[in-house]
């Protein structure tokens, strides 16, 4: 059973802070994702890794970065965190399947970040 | 970039009777449509998806459509039940989602006894 663990269900931090939100998969997927969840907007990609060391960006980079330095772990990094990164952040993973393309994409529980 | 329209984004039908979540693409290259459900409180789940070689695929009571020449795609439950009750997402991808999914704002359906 595929299992995307992120290190916090619930974090607080303040305006300014540096915030690290971590992501382990086990099931040695090569492809690993972050999105953002907000009310009406749907779940929006941020930033994604095939491979490690690897990033790309993704539809809303601006104001995060990503590190990836073993293949089963991906964080996410809000350099100054602001209050319009109040949100449900959510993990995913993924394999490389044979025709290039990824397989089905399994999320993690998901990190609610409050940003007072 | 892709764009993903999702209609409606409430729908509430009676317990047995059908559901129908509509969404389109703009994209012409995305070969890879799955759809989401999340229920409250819980992580999004894939539930069925379809690739761009496929016209329709069917599990059990839930079928989606595709049709590439007018970009959209469809989600159909048959025979609602109260656990169909959730959220749901559609999604489409280029090259199969190696650079992520876009995903539409969802549908809140809501299964009335």
């Amino acid at each position: 059973d595929v299992k995307v663990t992120q290190s916090s269900r619930y974090l607080v931090k303040r305006t300014g802070e540096k915030v690290f939100l971590e992501c382990v998969q086990d099931m040695d997927h090569e492809n690993m994702f972050w999105y953002r969840q907000d009310p009406g907007l749907g779940l929006r990609l941020i930033y994604f890794s095939y491979d490690v060391k690897m990033k790309e960006k993704g539809d809303i980079p601006e104001g995060y970065s990503v590190s990836r330095e073993k293949k089963e772990r991906f964080s996410l990094i809000l350099e100054s965190a602001s209050t319009n990164q109040t949100s449900m952040y959510l993990c995913a993973s993924s394999f490389i399947s044979a025709g290039g393309g990824t397989d089905t994409q399994y999320f993690g529980p998901g990190t609610r970040l409050t940003v007072l | 970039g892709e764009n993903v329209e999702q209609h409606p984004s409430t729908l509430s039908v009676q317990e047995g009777d059908s559901a129908v979540i509509k969404c389109t693409y703009s994209d012409s290259a995305s070969n890879y449509f799955p759809w989401y459900k999340q229920e409250l409180g819980k992580r999004p789940q894939l539930i069925i998806d379809i690739r761009s070689n496929v016209g329709e695929k069917k599990d059990q009571r839930i079928a989606v459509t595709l049709n590439k020449t007018a970009k959209h795609f469809s989600l159909h439950i048959t025979e609602t039940q109260p656990e169909d009750s959730a959220v749901y997402f559609c999604a489409a991808t280029v090259r199969g989602g190696a650079d992520g999914l876009t995903f539409g704002k969802g549908t809140h359906l809501i299964i009335q006894p």
